[in-house]
């Protein structure tokens, strides 16, 4: 079945870190891949979101790259702020799939000063 | 632009009732889908509606149920509450479908006692 993965958290880093969150899925056909970000109290809001194989998604600082072929779209930031703490959250879907997104369980990042 | 908004924010109920939840998505954006996000399952796709008729599914029982309107607001139901169904419901708005962003709505964190 469908699926996304992603390595579990809880992430602390100190601020100006280098920032990886892994993230696999199991998918047919060619789905695009979102990241969502949550903070506390608050809904999921896009990061950044890529449509096609080699499509680099990037947002704030944050990227990822669509990789076909590792079925992989890890999020990475080169320099970490006190402010990107939060939990994020990987997702795929398809053009014609009426909305119905597959999220992964989702990392919470801490930064600390 | 006003967000997409949800009520109520917080609900108690006890096993056997049922509930109602609502969601109004951002202006003129004419689907909306619900997901239930749990820190064991995390988020799960309940259903997606479009100018008022379901076109997708997750796969939860026939308690969970919804409806949109004309003016697209949308409401879900649950009955006979079960203690498992404690959980934090979000509603997300998109314009059309696939690879669209969506917008978040804050939740409803419903706890059943």
């Amino acid at each position: 079945g469908n699926s996304v993965t992603q390595m579990e958290g809880p992430v602390t880093l100190s601020e100006e870190a280098f920032l990886t969150i892994n993230c696999t899925y199991t998918a047919t056909g060619y789905p695009s891949l979102f990241w969502y970000v949550q903070y506390p109290g608050e809904g999921l809001q896009l990061l950044l979101k890529a449509t096609k194989a080699d499509d680099k998604g990037s947002n704030k600082g944050f990227e990822a790259t669509y990789r076909k072929e590792t079925t992989s779209f890890h999020l990475e930031k080169g320099s970490v702020q006190v402010s990107d703490s939060a939990v994020y959250f990987c997702a795929l879907t398809w053009l014609y799939n009426f909305n119905k997104f597959y999220f992964g369980s989702g990392t919470k990042l801490n930064v600390k000063p | 632009k006003a967000g997409v908004t949800q009520t109520p924010r917080y609900l108690i109920k006890t096993r056997g009732q049922q509930v109602t939840l609502s969601c109004s998505p951002i202006s003129g954006h004419r689907s909306v889908s619900w997901y239930q996000q749990t820190p064991g399952q995390g988020l799960q796709f309940l259903f997606e509606y479009f100018s008022e008729t379901q076109r997708n599914k997750g796969n939860f029982p026939g308690r969970f149920s919804g409806r949109q309107f004309s003016n697209s607001r949308s409401e879900m139901n649950v009955s006979t509450l079960e203690l498992g169904d404690s959980a934090l419901y979000l509603c997300a708005s998109s314009l059309e479908q696939g690879n669209n962003e969506q917008f978040f709505g804050p939740g409803t964190r419903l706890t059943v006692l």
